[in-house]
């Protein structure tokens, strides 16, 4: 079935290096696109988004990168703090349905 | 503003008992979703509410998940009889009206069907 995966269950970064973390969707008919940090304890939160008719789009030491050419959907995060550290999500959307989500990466900020 | 709020935060049960989660969605938000992640598993769309109407209900796992939201508020999802693979944690969103919107998530229940 179609399904949106990502590339490295764990990525470990130096604080204060940049992280980038990659995803893969299947469905060409998703139109919109969602990364979610998940804390310990607490829901995914909203991080950023992007629909399909974009490439780029940048938020507070955050990016996302969307390459419809190769499915291909990335989350960029500069100078990496300790609160950073969480499991990241992507997510797509078809029309008005639910969120088909990713298995998520873990990201590890080390000092 | 208060974001969803979901009860209970943990709830260990038997199985064959019955369990009911509750959600309720940032005022004014029309769309409710509910999800759930199994362990070791992705998290999984279960179904949409727009107000008080079922608007896709196409992953819920089996007729003994009932999902009720009725007067369009607060949204109820009834597990009866709780088998061992309903574990996991349950998550409830909400969003404003249109497909577009951020659907923003509560904390989750955890359950534990033992």
């Amino acid at each position: 079935g179609e399904s949106v995966g990502l590339h490295l269950p764990t990525l470990s970064v130096q604080e204060g290096d940049n992280s980038i973390i990659n995803c893969a969707y299947s469905n060409s008919a998703s139109d919109y696109f969602i990364w979610y940090k998940q804390e310990s304890g607490k829901g995914p939160q909203f991080i950023i988004d992007i629909r399909s008719n974009m490439d780029k789009r940048q938020g507070q030491r955050v990016t996302v990168l969307l390459n419809k050419t190769v499915k291909h959907l990335s989350l960029q995060i500069a100078a990496t703090q300790p609160g950073d550290s969480a499991v990241y999500f992507c997510a797509e959307k078809t029309g008005a349905d639910g969120l088909t989500f990713g298995k998520g990466t873990h990201l590890i900020i080390q000092p | 503003e208060a974001g969803v709020t979901q009860f209970p935060s943990h709830s260990v049960i038997e199985k064959g008992q019955t369990v009911t989660l509750r959600c309720d969605p940032i005022s004014g938000h029309d769309n409710l979703y509910w999800y759930r992640r199994v362990m070791g598993k992705e998290i999984k769309f279960l179904l949409h509410f727009v107000k008080e109407s079922k608007q896709d209900e196409s992953g819920m796992p089996n007729n003994r998940f009932l999902a009720e939201r009725t007067g369009g508020t607060y949204s109820t999802l009834k597990v009866q009889p709780a088998e061992l693979e309903d574990s996991g944690v349950y998550f409830c969103a909400s969003s404003q009206r249109g497909a577009k919107n951020i659907q923003y998530f509560g904390a989750g229940t955890r359950l534990s069907v033992l």
